[in-house]
C-alpha cells in the first residue's frame, strides 16, 4: 500500500548547525503532511505542517519544504540546540472519508545533537 | 489543544495475561486513536475509538486480541490481551482536532510494555 518513509536513520549535528530531515512520500493524492518530534520516554509532539499547495512553511527555528515532483519532504532546523535531540517523524494525513482523517507516519530520523 | 494522560506509563508483563491502558483527555473529542510503537520503529495504527460505536480495527489487528472501550468522550482503554513478548511496544493514545485544512494530533505520553 501507499507509505511514507524516510531516507536516513540516523542524523549526527553538531551544536549550532543546521540540520536537515529528509521524508519520502508515495501517495501522490496526500494533501497534508505534519512533522512530529518525539523526545525519549514521551509521546510525538507536533512540529510544523505543509498543505500539498504550499512548497515552504517556516516556523520558529524550522522550516519546512514539500517538493510535489519528487514527492519529497523535508524539515531543516536552524542553530540545532541539544534540546533538539529526539527522534523526528514525518505523517501523511489521509482522508478516509468524510472528517475521518488518519495519519500514516514515516519511519522516523534520531537526530543527535553533540554539544 | 489537548492533555492525554494514560495509565499505566509502563508495566512488565507475563506471557498469557492482559493487560489494560487507559486514556483520558481534557476535553470532550468525537475519535480516539490507538498505536501501537515498537521498538525503533515508527507509530502504527491500530484502530479508531468512537464514542457509542464500536472501534474500527486496521489491518493485521482484531478485536479478540485488543478489545477498545470507549464509554464517553473524554476516556477510553485498550486492552493487550493473552500477551506474548511479540506485544512488548509502546502503545499510544491520541487525539485529533481538524480544521478548515489541517489535522493537529496529540499525543498521550504511551505506555512501554515488556512481556516475558
Amino acid at each position: 500500500g501507499e507509505s511514507v518513509g524516510l531516507h536516513l536513520p540516523t542524523l549526527s549535528v553538531q551544536e549550532g548547525d543546521n540540520s536537515i530531515i529528509n521524508c519520502a512520500y508515495s501517495n501522490s493524492a496526500s494533501d497534508y503532511f505534519i512533522w512530529y518530534k518525539q523526545e525519549s520516554g514521551k509521546g510525538p509532539q507536533f512540529i510544523i505542517d505543509i498543505r500539498s499547495n504550499m512548497d515552504k512553511r517556516q516556523g520558529q527555528r524550522v522550516t519546512v519544504l514539500l517538493n510535489k515532483t519528487v514527492k519529497h519532504l523535508s524539515l531543516q532546523i536552524a542553530a540545532t540546540q541539544p534540546g533538539d535531540s529526539a527522534v523526528y517523524f514525518c505523517a501523511e494525513n489521509q482522508n478516509s472519508g468524510g472528517s475521518n482523517y488518519k495519519l500514516t507516519f514515516g519511519k522516523g530520523t534520531l537526530l543527535t545533537v553533540n554539544p | 489543544s489537548a492533555v492525554i494522560s494514560q495509565k499505566p506509563s509502563r508495566d512488565i508483563c507475563q506471557r498469557g495475561t492482559s493487560l489494560t491502558i487507559q486514556c483520558q483527555v481534557d476535553s470532550q473529542v468525537t475519535m480516539m486513536f490507538w498505536y501501537r510503537q515498537q521498538p525503533g520503529q515508527s507509530l502504527t495504527l491500530i484502530a479508531t475509538a468512537n464514542q457509542g460505536s464500536e472501534a474500527t480495527y486496521e489491518s493485521g489487528f482484531v478485536i479478540d486480541k485488543f478489545p477498545i472501550s470507549r464509554p464517553n468522550l473524554t476516556f477510553s482503554t485498550l486492552t493487550v490481551s493473552n500477551m506474548s513478548p511479540e506485544d512488548s511496544s509502546i502503545y499510544l493514545c491520541s487525539v485529533e482536532f481538524w480544521a478548515a485544512w489541517n489535522t493537529e494530533a496529540f499525543f498521550g505520553q504511551g505506555t512501554r510494555l515488556t512481556v516475558v
